[in-house]
């Protein structure tokens, strides 16, 4: 069974702060890629990377940061919290080829105050 | 203009009801065209993906794509409570584009 795990579900965190989210993935995938979701506004790709120690900005990657140190896992960083980063953070990978089926994690719900 | 355009609704539908649920988009690049199902608390999962345009069917899903009118549409047959869930359309060029997603509650 195909599995992409998150760090935490949830997550509260204060103005200013720097927040790592973590991903991992169990099937040995090329592509993982970090996502936001808010209502009315759909899934917005910020950061997603090819290979270990690349990465490529996606479509709203203001504010956040990357790093992929070992195939399986990709970390996104928000370097100060502010508080229109509050959102739902979900995590994608796939084999290669971007029309492959992407595989999520179950989220992580960051609220910033 | 956003890329690809979803009815957030919500919807609300009866059970045995057939859900129809669409995207219009204005990238003519994109080629492959997905709808992926969200579970509440859960991440999406990809539930048909087509390519051409035409129907696509499976078991009680159809996926439509119009390429000339720019327009996708999924269809859900005999719908069941179990099928209560946000649905996104996706698609791709060298990346995938999602909609918005629409909520569909089907009451027992």
């Amino acid at each position: 069974d195909v599995k992409v795990t998150q760090s935490s579900r949830y997550l509260v965190k204060r103005t200013g702060e720097k927040v790592f989210l973590e991903c991992v993935q169990d099937m040995d995938h090329e592509n993982m890629f970090w996502y936001r979701q808010d209502p009315g506004l759909g899934l917005r790709l910020i950061y997603f990377s090819y290979d270990v120690k690349m990465k490529e900005k996606g479509d709203i990657p203001e504010g956040y940061s990357v790093s992929r140190e070992k195939k399986e896992r990709f970390s996104l960083i928000l370097e100060s919290a502010s508080t229109n980063q509050t959102s739902m953070y979900l995590c994608a990978s796939t084999s290669t080829g971007g029309t492959d089926t992407q595989y999520f994690g179950p989220g992580t719900r960051l609220t910033v105050l | 203009q956003k890329e690809v355009e979803q009815d957030p609704g919500p919807l609300s539908v009866p059970e045995g009801a057939i859900v129809s649920l669409n995207c219009t988009y204005s990238n003519s690049a994109f080629q492959y065209f997905m709808w992926y199902r969200q579970y509440s608390r859960k991440g999406p999962e990809l539930l048909m993906y087509t390519y051409s345009s035409g129907n696509k069917e499976d078991g009680r899903f159809t996926a439509q794509v119009d390429k000339s009118s720019k327009y996708i549409s999924l269809f859900i047959r005999d719908s069941q409570p179990s099928d209560s869930a946000t649905y996104l359309c996706a698609m791709y060029d060298y990346k995938l584009s999602f909609g918005a997603g629409t909520t569909v509650t089907v009451r027992a």
